[in-house]
């Protein structure tokens, strides 16, 4: 069963743009992290966030986290077309390594 | 740096065969996984290996087997192929500690027919 679930299921955007995807989990966790995977490619990590931050940066990315409503959100700013891709988030349901991945949200900057 | 390599890159194969998927990765981490991807349904974990000599189930799996010989392997086998196994499959490793990422191989397209 899915941990994580991220909404919209897909976003187009203009160059320059931001380009924000949300994410809901079920449970309890220790940390929540997100992935972009290209066509035909495999998922590669893009920042992981513990579940006692609130927010952190990592170049054109913010990733925010609440706990209480027991979401997350990504942000992209600026966004150009080699940012189209499909986002993924997982988290680790408080389980240790295995994390759980949601459907993701596929994103298409156009330009 | 390859870090995980899976083979073969694609595969069509007849229903009932039997079928090993490979990864083999070069950054000795402890922790492998298997995953399959389907259109909708997003990544799902078939087995994963905390450590070499040790396996354990995923959500889906069914069908599957694995074995950990060593820290570098970490091949999947179906024994019996069924189309309802025609999916993308992923290999991944990661740190054992739980605020590592996960490191993914490109994938093994498998059409069972």
């Amino acid at each position: 069963s899915q941990q994580g679930e991220e909404d919209p299921q897909a976003l187009s955007i203009q160059e320059g743009e931001n380009a924000t995807m949300n994410c809901s989990y079920k449970t309890s966790i220790n940390n929540l992290q997100w992935y972009r995977q290209n066509s035909g490619r495999g998922l590669v990590h893009l920042i992981l966030i513990r579940s006692n931050e609130r927010e952190k940066h990592s170049g054109r990315l913010r990733v925010t986290l609440d706990t209480s409503k027991k979401s997350s959100s990504l942000l992209i700013t600026a966004s150009r077309a080699a940012d189209t891709a499909s986002y993924f988030c997982a988290t680790d349901a408080g389980a240790g390594t295995a994390l759980i991945f949601g459907k993701g949200t596929t994103l298409s900057v156009s330009s | 740096i390859a870090g995980i390599t899976q083979a073969p890159t694609s595969q069509i194969l007849a229903a009932g065969r039997r079928m090993t998927l490979r990864c083999t990765q070069d950054m000795r981490h402890n922790a492998m996984y298997w995953y399959r991807q389907d259109l909708g349904l997003g990544l799902r974990l078939i087995h994963y290996s905390n450590t070499a000599g040790t396996t354990g189930k995923g959500e889906v799996p069914d069908g599957y087997s694995v074995s950990r010989a060593n820290t570098d392997d970490f091949p999947l086998t179906l024994a019996s192929a069924v189309p309802s196994q025609t999916s993308v499959y992923f290999c991944a490793n990661s740190g054992t500690d739980p605020f590592q990422p996960q490191h993914f191989g490109d994938g093994t397209r498998l059409s069972i027919l």
